[in-house]
Protein backbone atom coordinates (compact mmCIF):
# COMPACT_ATOMS: atom_id res chain seq x y z
CA UNK A 1 0.00 0.00 0.00
CA UNK A 2 1.41 3.77 -0.77
CA UNK A 3 2.09 5.38 2.16
CA UNK A 4 3.50 8.16 4.22
CA UNK A 5 4.71 6.53 7.43
CA UNK A 6 5.83 8.76 10.93
CA UNK A 7 7.00 7.81 13.81
CA UNK A 8 5.88 8.08 16.92
CA UNK A 9 2.40 8.88 17.02
CA UNK A 10 1.88 10.17 20.09
CA UNK A 11 4.85 11.64 22.14
CA UNK A 12 5.08 13.52 25.56
CA UNK A 13 8.73 15.05 26.66
CA UNK A 14 10.12 17.72 28.62
CA UNK A 15 11.96 20.53 27.52
CA UNK A 16 15.81 20.13 26.23
CA UNK A 17 15.21 16.51 25.72
CA UNK A 18 15.90 15.82 21.94
CA UNK A 19 13.65 14.06 20.16
CA UNK A 20 13.74 13.17 16.52
CA UNK A 21 10.20 12.27 14.20
CA UNK A 22 10.75 9.70 11.46
CA UNK A 23 9.13 9.82 8.11
CA UNK A 24 9.48 7.22 5.57
CA UNK A 25 7.27 6.94 2.15
CA UNK A 26 7.27 4.12 -0.28
CA UNK A 27 6.38 5.93 -3.56
CA UNK A 28 9.35 7.21 -4.92
CA UNK A 29 8.35 10.61 -4.56
CA UNK A 30 11.14 13.26 -5.12
CA UNK A 31 9.22 15.95 -2.56
CA UNK A 32 9.06 15.49 1.23
CA UNK A 33 8.11 18.11 3.99
CA UNK A 34 7.31 18.38 7.12
CA UNK A 35 3.85 20.67 8.34
CA UNK A 36 2.96 21.34 11.97
CA UNK A 37 -0.79 22.60 12.40
CA UNK A 38 -1.97 24.42 15.44
CA UNK A 39 -5.16 25.08 16.20
CA UNK A 40 -6.70 28.89 14.24
CA UNK A 41 -3.36 28.58 11.78
CA UNK A 42 -3.62 25.83 9.39
CA UNK A 43 -1.02 23.93 7.83
CA UNK A 44 2.87 25.47 8.38
CA UNK A 45 5.25 24.32 6.19
CA UNK A 46 8.92 23.82 8.60
CA UNK A 47 11.29 22.24 6.16
CA UNK A 48 10.88 20.70 2.69
CA UNK A 49 13.05 18.15 0.19
CA UNK A 50 13.51 18.36 -3.47
CA UNK A 51 15.45 15.33 -3.59
CA UNK A 52 18.07 13.67 -1.56
CA UNK A 53 20.68 15.97 -0.03
CA UNK A 54 18.63 18.58 -1.17
CA UNK A 55 16.85 20.42 2.10
CA UNK A 56 15.30 24.39 2.35
CA UNK A 57 13.78 25.65 4.98
CA UNK A 58 9.91 26.64 5.20
CA UNK A 59 7.76 29.49 6.83
CA UNK A 60 8.54 28.24 10.51
CA UNK A 61 12.17 26.15 10.77
CA UNK A 62 13.06 27.58 14.11
CA UNK A 63 14.30 24.98 16.45
CA UNK A 64 14.16 22.41 13.97
CA UNK A 65 16.19 20.54 11.60
CA UNK A 66 16.28 17.76 8.50
CA UNK A 67 18.06 15.36 6.93
CA UNK A 68 17.51 13.34 3.19
CA UNK A 69 19.77 10.88 3.34
CA UNK A 70 18.00 8.50 1.46
CA UNK A 71 15.01 9.00 -0.75
CA UNK A 72 12.27 7.57 1.27
CA UNK A 73 13.50 8.90 4.77
CA UNK A 74 12.69 12.55 5.71
CA UNK A 75 13.46 12.80 9.89
CA UNK A 76 12.68 15.99 11.57
CA UNK A 77 14.82 16.86 14.85
CA UNK A 78 14.34 18.87 17.70
CA UNK A 79 17.95 19.28 19.09
CA UNK A 80 16.27 20.96 22.54
CA UNK A 81 12.31 20.84 21.93
CA UNK A 82 10.36 23.93 23.82
CA UNK A 83 6.58 24.05 25.01
CA UNK A 84 5.84 26.46 21.61
CA UNK A 85 6.78 23.45 19.81
CA UNK A 86 3.74 21.53 20.92
CA UNK A 87 1.66 20.61 17.93
CA UNK A 88 0.42 18.09 16.01
CA UNK A 89 2.65 16.82 12.76
CA UNK A 90 2.46 15.86 9.73
CA UNK A 91 5.42 14.73 6.89
CA UNK A 92 3.77 14.99 2.83
CA UNK A 93 5.10 13.47 0.15
CA UNK A 94 4.48 14.12 -3.81
CA UNK A 95 6.27 13.35 -6.70
CA UNK A 96 8.06 16.54 -8.65
CA UNK A 97 6.03 16.42 -11.92
CA UNK A 98 2.80 14.68 -12.65
CA UNK A 99 1.32 13.78 -16.02
CA UNK A 100 -1.99 16.15 -14.44
CA UNK A 101 0.21 18.86 -13.35
CA UNK A 102 -1.45 18.21 -10.16
CA UNK A 103 1.53 17.56 -7.59
CA UNK A 104 -0.99 15.55 -5.00
CA UNK A 105 0.35 15.61 -1.38
CA UNK A 106 0.39 12.03 0.52
CA UNK A 107 0.14 13.08 4.29
CA UNK A 108 1.14 10.67 7.54
CA UNK A 109 -1.25 10.07 9.66
CA UNK A 110 0.30 12.79 12.05
CA UNK A 111 2.56 13.13 15.11
CA UNK A 112 1.08 14.55 18.50
CA UNK A 113 3.84 16.02 20.48
CA UNK A 114 3.48 17.78 23.42
CA UNK A 115 6.95 19.42 25.16
CA UNK A 116 6.16 19.55 29.02
CA UNK B 1 3.00 39.18 1.27
CA UNK B 2 0.83 35.84 0.25
CA UNK B 3 -2.54 35.07 1.71
CA UNK B 4 -5.36 32.47 1.63
CA UNK B 5 -8.66 33.04 3.19
CA UNK B 6 -11.75 31.22 3.80
CA UNK B 7 -14.77 31.14 6.31
CA UNK B 8 -13.23 29.76 9.56
CA UNK B 9 -16.66 27.80 10.39
CA UNK B 10 -19.57 26.60 8.33
CA UNK B 11 -22.82 24.85 9.41
CA UNK B 12 -25.32 23.12 7.23
CA UNK B 13 -28.09 20.07 7.27
CA UNK B 14 -27.66 16.74 5.65
CA UNK B 15 -29.14 16.16 2.42
CA UNK B 16 -28.48 20.39 1.19
CA UNK B 17 -25.99 21.92 -0.61
CA UNK B 18 -22.86 24.30 0.76
CA UNK B 19 -20.40 26.09 -1.22
CA UNK B 20 -17.35 27.00 0.85
CA UNK B 21 -15.26 29.99 -0.76
CA UNK B 22 -11.53 30.88 -0.60
CA UNK B 23 -9.79 34.00 -2.04
CA UNK B 24 -5.97 34.14 -2.64
CA UNK B 25 -3.56 36.73 -3.44
CA UNK B 26 -0.11 35.00 -3.90
CA UNK B 27 3.07 35.00 -6.07
CA UNK B 28 1.77 33.31 -8.86
CA UNK B 29 -0.24 30.81 -9.55
CA UNK B 30 0.43 27.21 -10.68
CA UNK B 31 -2.96 25.52 -9.21
CA UNK B 32 -5.01 25.50 -6.27
CA UNK B 33 -5.68 22.49 -4.42
CA UNK B 34 -8.67 20.90 -1.98
CA UNK B 35 -7.89 19.03 0.74
CA UNK B 36 -11.01 17.21 3.32
CA UNK B 37 -9.47 16.99 7.10
CA UNK B 38 -11.31 15.18 9.40
CA UNK B 39 -10.28 15.95 13.23
CA UNK B 40 -7.09 14.52 14.11
CA UNK B 41 -6.60 12.43 11.17
CA UNK B 42 -4.46 13.35 8.25
CA UNK B 43 -5.39 15.80 4.89
CA UNK B 44 -6.78 13.84 1.86
CA UNK B 45 -6.74 15.18 -1.54
CA UNK B 46 -10.33 16.24 -3.19
CA UNK B 47 -9.14 18.43 -6.46
CA UNK B 48 -7.38 20.34 -8.28
CA UNK B 49 -8.08 23.52 -10.41
CA UNK B 50 -5.23 24.75 -13.02
CA UNK B 51 -7.26 26.37 -15.76
CA UNK B 52 -10.75 28.90 -15.11
CA UNK B 53 -14.45 26.80 -14.93
CA UNK B 54 -16.01 23.81 -13.00
CA UNK B 55 -14.36 20.62 -12.04
CA UNK B 56 -16.98 17.87 -10.84
CA UNK B 57 -16.19 14.63 -8.92
CA UNK B 58 -19.26 13.10 -8.13
CA UNK B 59 -20.67 15.31 -5.13
CA UNK B 60 -17.87 17.70 -5.09
CA UNK B 61 -17.44 20.38 -7.08
CA UNK B 62 -14.64 22.59 -6.93
CA UNK B 63 -14.87 26.47 -9.53
CA UNK B 64 -11.60 28.60 -10.30
CA UNK B 65 -11.53 32.51 -11.37
CA UNK B 66 -8.05 33.03 -11.81
CA UNK B 67 -8.68 37.05 -12.83
CA UNK B 68 -11.25 37.38 -9.43
CA UNK B 69 -8.03 35.25 -7.24
CA UNK B 70 -11.31 32.95 -5.83
CA UNK B 71 -12.57 29.74 -5.76
CA UNK B 72 -15.28 27.30 -4.14
CA UNK B 73 -15.99 23.83 -3.24
CA UNK B 74 -19.57 22.74 -3.63
CA UNK B 75 -20.24 19.80 -1.80
CA UNK B 76 -24.13 18.65 -3.00
CA UNK B 77 -26.32 15.98 -1.20
CA UNK B 78 -24.21 16.33 1.83
CA UNK B 79 -24.21 13.32 4.35
CA UNK B 80 -22.72 13.45 8.04
CA UNK B 81 -19.35 12.10 7.46
CA UNK B 82 -18.60 15.14 5.26
CA UNK B 83 -18.58 16.91 8.50
CA UNK B 84 -14.58 17.84 8.24
CA UNK B 85 -12.29 20.67 7.76
CA UNK B 86 -11.70 21.95 3.92
CA UNK B 87 -8.47 23.30 3.50
CA UNK B 88 -7.63 25.79 0.59
CA UNK B 89 -4.43 25.62 -1.16
CA UNK B 90 -2.35 27.60 -3.07
CA UNK B 91 0.84 26.41 -5.44
CA UNK B 92 2.51 29.74 -6.01
CA UNK B 93 5.41 30.36 -8.96
CA UNK B 94 7.79 28.93 -6.99
CA UNK B 95 5.98 25.57 -6.98
CA UNK B 96 5.41 26.14 -3.09
CA UNK B 97 2.03 25.65 -1.35
CA UNK B 98 0.01 28.55 0.51
CA UNK B 99 -2.50 26.95 2.78
CA UNK B 100 -5.31 28.78 4.01
CA UNK B 101 -6.58 27.90 7.79
CA UNK B 102 -9.17 25.98 6.50
CA UNK B 103 -12.93 26.06 6.75
CA UNK B 104 -14.74 23.91 9.38
CA UNK B 105 -17.48 22.32 8.05
CA UNK B 106 -20.73 21.30 10.64
CA UNK B 107 -23.43 19.19 9.27
CA UNK B 108 -26.31 18.81 11.25
CA UNK B 109 -29.31 16.22 11.01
Amino acid sequence: EAQVTQNPRYLITVTGKKLTVTCSQNMNHEYMSWYRQDPGLGLRQIYYSMNVEVTDKGDVPEGYKVSRKEKRNFPLILESPSPNQTSLYFCASSPITSSSGANVLTFGAGSRLTVL
Amino acid sequence: GQNIDQPTEMTATEGAIVQINCTYQTSGFNGLFWYQQHAGEAPTFLSYNVLDGLEEKGRFSSFLSRSKGYSYLLLKELQMKDSASYLCAVMDSNYQLIWGAGTKLIIKP
